[in-house]
């Protein structure tokens, strides 16, 4: 079945630093694949997604590229601020049957001034 | 827009005893999915609704969850009887449609702890 491995945490690092988290995953065919953020107290929030093969999401400076031939679509982002502090979903949708969301088990980010 | 809203926020309760949530989706998404979040893990469906019929509902646990959504729109799930592992925080989402790229709006969850 569908799965999504994902960087364990947790990370810490320094504001301004640059960030990369890990995600690859198995599917059949070509699945969506998102980026999911959870803050603390609220609940998950869609931050980018990618439909096919190449293609780049980018929301509030972070970027994932769907990397078809390695199965990868690693979360970055050049600069990070103390707001980024929280859980971050890796996550594809399979385009067969019911279309379901198949999760990470999530890394938690700490940045610290 | 109102978001996904979810009650109670938190909930405890002993091992045997009976609990429900409930979720109000954003107004007009005919999709509803219920997730469980275990500690440490990501979230996993448990129940996907169309308007008031039931799409996925594979990882229920049949045995003791139960769920519905009367006239397709507010849902409830219920867990009778609770047992230890079912602690965790249970998502609702909704979606326009369950298909192509309409996303999955989530609620901000109820977190339950079964003593």
């Amino acid at each position: 079945g569908d799965s999504v491995t994902q960087m364990e945490g947790p990370v810490t690092l320094s504001e301004e630093a640059f960030l990369t988290i890990n995600c690859t995953y198995t599917a059949t065919g070509y699945p969506s694949l998102f980026w999911y953020v959870q803050y603390p107290g609220e609940g998950l929030q869609l931050l980018l997604k990618a439909t096919k093969a190449d293609d780049k999401g980018s929301n509030k400076g972070f970027e994932a590229t769907y990397r078809k031939e390695t199965t990868s679509f690693h979360l970055e982002k050049g600069s990070v601020q103390v707001s980024d502090s929280a859980v971050y979903f890796c996550a594809l949708r399979s385009n067969f049957g019911n279309e379901k969301l198949t999760f990470g088990t999530g890394t938690r980010l700490t940045i610290i001034p | 827009e109102a978001g996904v809203a979810q009650s109670p926020r938190y909930k405890i309760i002993e091992k045997r005893q009976s609990v429900a949530f409930w979720c109000n989706p954003i107004s007009g998404h005919a999709t509803l999915y219920w997730y469980q979040q275990i500690l440490g893990q990501g979230p996993k469906l448990l129940i996907q609704f169309q308007n008031n019929g039931v799409v996925d509902d594979s990882q229920l646990p049949k045995d003791r969850f139960s769920a519905e959504r009367l006239k397709g729109v507010d849902s409830t799930l219920k867990i009778q009887p609770a047992k230890l592992e079912d602690s965790a925080v249970y998502l609702c989402a909704s979606s326009l449609a369950p298909r192509g790229r309409y996303e999955q709006y989530f609620g901000p969850g109820t977190r339950l702890t079964v003593t």
